[in-house]
């Protein structure tokens, strides 16, 4: 019975590089959840996808960052010349309807930027 | 703007000395609470969900309650595997999901 996964687990990139961070989530789920996590900090939401649709992505920046969730395949969370600012753990979740419904985590991929 | 708050940040607590955490939020139309847990260089582990006010929920030595203003994690005679971060969530319209920064707890044995 998988869960949320994520790969890979560490990335690191230079200044300037892309990121690539893929996310396959549950059986049966449709919905997926792109957060960000700096130490001690909380979980700041980035993007919201169900199947080939961006549902809101409020907290993701306009540049450089971008989300997809196809019909086949993982979800992808693709950073663009990444800055030293990228640097953080990013968290995948899923969810099986969205409405009310809690969100099972992946265990994250750390981002270093050198 | 949607905002969740948890305090305090970080407790610290002799084993079996019971205590609550506290999570409040200023949202505009909430559709559920979540708590979660997480362990370092984890993701966050499901732990409840509420829905309405007066609504309460149980396991094992964690319970949670929810008003309309605020929630609340009660541990009952913790034991040091309880220690992680507790988060607190909402979801709100759209099924936006926000979190606060959460309650870092140690139980010492």
């Amino acid at each position: 019975n998988a869960g949320v996964m994520q790969n890979p687990r560490h990335l690191v990139r230079r200044r300037g590089q892309e990121a690539r961070l893929r996310c396959s989530p549950m059986k049966g789920h449709s919905h997926v959840y792109w957060y960000r996590q700096l130490p001690e900090e909380g979980l700041k939401f980035m993007v919201y996808l169900q199947k080939e649709n961006i549902i809101d992505e409020s907290g993701m920046p306009k540049e450089r960052f971008s989300a997809e969730f196809p019909k086949e395949g993982p979800s992808i969370l693709r950073i663009q010349q990444v800055v030293r600012g990228d640097s953080a753990a990013y968290f995948c979740a899923s969810s099986l309807s969205g409405g009310n419904s809690p969100l099972h985590f992946g265990n994250g991929t750390r981002l270093t930027v050198t | 703007e949607d905002q969740v708050t948890q305090s305090p940040e970080a407790l610290r607590l002799q084993e079996g000395e019971s205590s609550s955490l506290n999570c409040s939020y200023t949202v505009s139309g909430l559709r559920g609470l979540f708590w979660y847990r997480q362990d370092p260089g984890k993701g966050p582990e499901f732990l409840f969900t509420l829905y309405s006010a007066g609504e309460e929920k149980e396991k094992e030595r964690l319970k949670a309650t929810l008003t309309k203003k605020e929630s609340f994690l009660h541990i009952t005679a913790p034991k040091p595997e309880d220690s992680a971060t507790y988060l607190c969530a909402v979801q709100v319209r759209d099924d936006k999901i926000i979190f606060g920064k959460g309650t870092r707890l140690h139980i010492l044995p």
